[in-house]
C-alpha cells in the first residue's frame, strides 16, 4: 500500500539549532515526494519538491531510495520556520497526492 | 482573483442536512483537487478533475459525497445527509499543470456537524 509516514507529532528545537523533520514513504515504484508547508493563519502552501533539488528557506530534503525516507533539513532554526509541515508522496504518473499526518514544528527562542 | 478561494469559511449544519461547498480556482488552472483534513488525521484525496472531468471519484467516502464542475472553472462538494463523521476542513487546489499539484490552495472550508 502507498504510504507516507511522518513519525513525530510535534518537534520543538532551539532557535539555530540543526533540524530534521522525518518522513518514511511506503511505495514500489519511483514516486515523486514533496513537503508541503503551513505557516500559523496562513494556507497550506508547497515548501520543495525533490525534481528540483532545491533549497527554499534554507530547507533542503533528500530522496533516499534505499531507506525510503525524504527528511526535511534545515541546518539552524528560525523562529519564523514554526508551522505544520506535511510530507507527500505522488505515485509517478498520476495526479494522486498521499499526504502524511504531518509535523508541528516549534522553534523556541 | 488572485488565489483559490473556497465559501463558506466556516458551515455548522445539522446531522442529516446536505451541504455545499464551493471552490473557485485560479482563472486559467484546469487541474482542480478537493481534499479533507480531519483532526489528526493528513490530508485525505477526495477527488481530481481535469476540466470538467473527474477521472477518479474513488476518494469520496461515500455515496452521500458528489462534486461537480462547470466551465472547467467553479467547483462544488456536495454531502448529502450529513453526518458527524463528516466534520473536517475541506481544502480545495487548483494547478496549470495537468496532474500536477502545485502550492495553491485554497483557505478551506471547516465543516461543522453537530
Amino acid at each position: 500500500a502507498q504510504r507516507v509516514t511522518q513519525p513525530e507529532k510535534l518537534l520543538s528545537v532551539f532557535k539555530g539549532a540543526p533540524v530534521e523533520l522525518k518522513c518514511n514513504y511506503s511505495y514500489s515504484g519511483s514516486p515523486e515526494l514533496f513537503w508541503y508547508v503551513q505557516y500559523s493563519r496562513q494556507r497550506l502552501q508547497l515548501l520543495l519538491r525533490h525534481i528540483s533539488r532545491e533549497s527554499i528557506k534554507g530547507f533542503t530534503a533528500d530522496l533516499n531510495k534505499g531507506e525510503t525516507s525524504f527528511h526535511l533539513k534545515k541546518p539552524f532554526a528560525q523562529e519564523e520556520d514554526s508551522a505544520m509541515y506535511y510530507c507527500a508522496l505522488s505515485p509517478s504518473g498520476t495526479y494522486k497526492y498521499i499526504f502524511g499526518t504531518g509535523t508541528r514544528l516549534k522553534v523556541l527562542a | 482573483g488572485a488565489g483559490v478561494s473556497q465559501s463558506p469559511s466556516n458551515k455548522v449544519t445539522e446531522k442529516g442536512k446536505d451541504v455545499e461547498l464551493r471552490c473557485d480556482p485560479i482563472s486559467g488552472h484546469t487541474a482542480l483537487y478537493w481534499y479533507r483534513q480531519s483532526l489528526g488525521q493528513g490530508l485525505e484525496f477526495l477527488i481530481y478533475f481535469q476540466g470538467n472531468s473527474a477521472p477518479d471519484k474513488s476518494g469520496l467516502p461515500s455515496d452521500r459525497f458528489s462534486a461537480e464542475r462547470t466551465g472547467g472553472s467553479v467547483s462544488t462538494l456536495t454531502i448529502q445527509r450529513t453526518q458527524q463523521e463528516d466534520s473536517a476542513v475541506y481544502l480545495c487546489a487548483s494547478s496549470l499543470e495537468k496532474s500536477r499539484l502545485a502550492g495553491f490552495f485554497g483557505p478551506g472550508t471547516r465543516l461543522t456537524v453537530l
